[in-house]
């Protein structure tokens, strides 16, 4: 198994800009995770999708934050307009089922200059 | 106060050393995690427990529920051991600690 895919690996944008991170969950798991990791907050859940559906998105920084998950196997996270303050890494996680362990994704590294 | 903290936030130790790293948390909750994250940044799930001790190769965590605290131990360390690690618990999301940053000195 390929585990979890993330692209791009590295985004470097300007401010105002429209930017998009890609998820591919493991192959049969059926929730999704969204982190950023700073290094002022450490790691922070954006997001978590189950079965496709938004379950808790009360880490979604502000409305310039979006997410999606059209199909099992593929996840979004846009944020639109970027600012200085969003740069961080952001990782994506998959989880089977009822298991508590998440495989994490190896993250975008996003700048916003 | 957070609701997951970790003790000590950086830890230098000798090769060879016995490590322990402590994580304490408030909440309610239904697993705790024990991650490595390396220098190059991805993030790896050591442990995941919810009661006892679970041993694997020179890493051993245990969890006291009661005392609402883990420990994940390093025996014989060697500098590949040197990473961030993470303890982060379950309680209806995941809720992470802000790591502690080891580095092992040959």
């Amino acid at each position: 198994d390929a585990g979890v895919i993330q692209s791009p690996r590295h985004e470097v944008t300007e401010m105002g800009q429209e930017v998009t991170l890609r998820c591919k969950p493991i192959s049969g798991h059926n929730s999704l995770f969204w982190y950023r990791q700073t290094m002022m907050r450490g790691l922070e859940l954006l997001i978590y999708f189950n079965n496709n559906v938004p379950i808790d998105d009360s880490g979604m920084p502000e409305d310039r934050f979006s997410a999606k998950m059209p199909n099992a196997s593929f996840s979004t996270l846009k944020i639109q307009p970027s600012e200085p303050r969003d740069s961080a890494v952001y990782f994506c996680a998959s989880r089977s089922g009822g298991a508590h362990e998440q495989y994490f994704g190896p993250g975008t590294r996003l700048t916003v200059t | 106060k957070n609701e997951v903290e970790q003790s000590p936030q950086n830890l230098t130790a000798q090769e060879g050393e016995f490590i322990t790293i402590n994580c304490s948390y408030s909440v309610g909750i239904s697993a705790l995690h024990w991650l490595q994250q390396h220098p190059g940044g991805g993030i790896v799930s050591l442990f995941m427990l919810s009661s006892g001790k679970k041993k694997h190769g020179r890493l051993i965590a245990t969890i006291n529920i009661q005392e609402k605290h883990s420990s994940l131990h390093i025996t014989a360390s060697h500098p590949r051991d040197s990473a961030v690690y993470i303890c982060a618990v379950t309680s209806g999301k995941l809720i992470f600690g802000q790591g502690t940053e080891l580095s092992v000195k040959p």
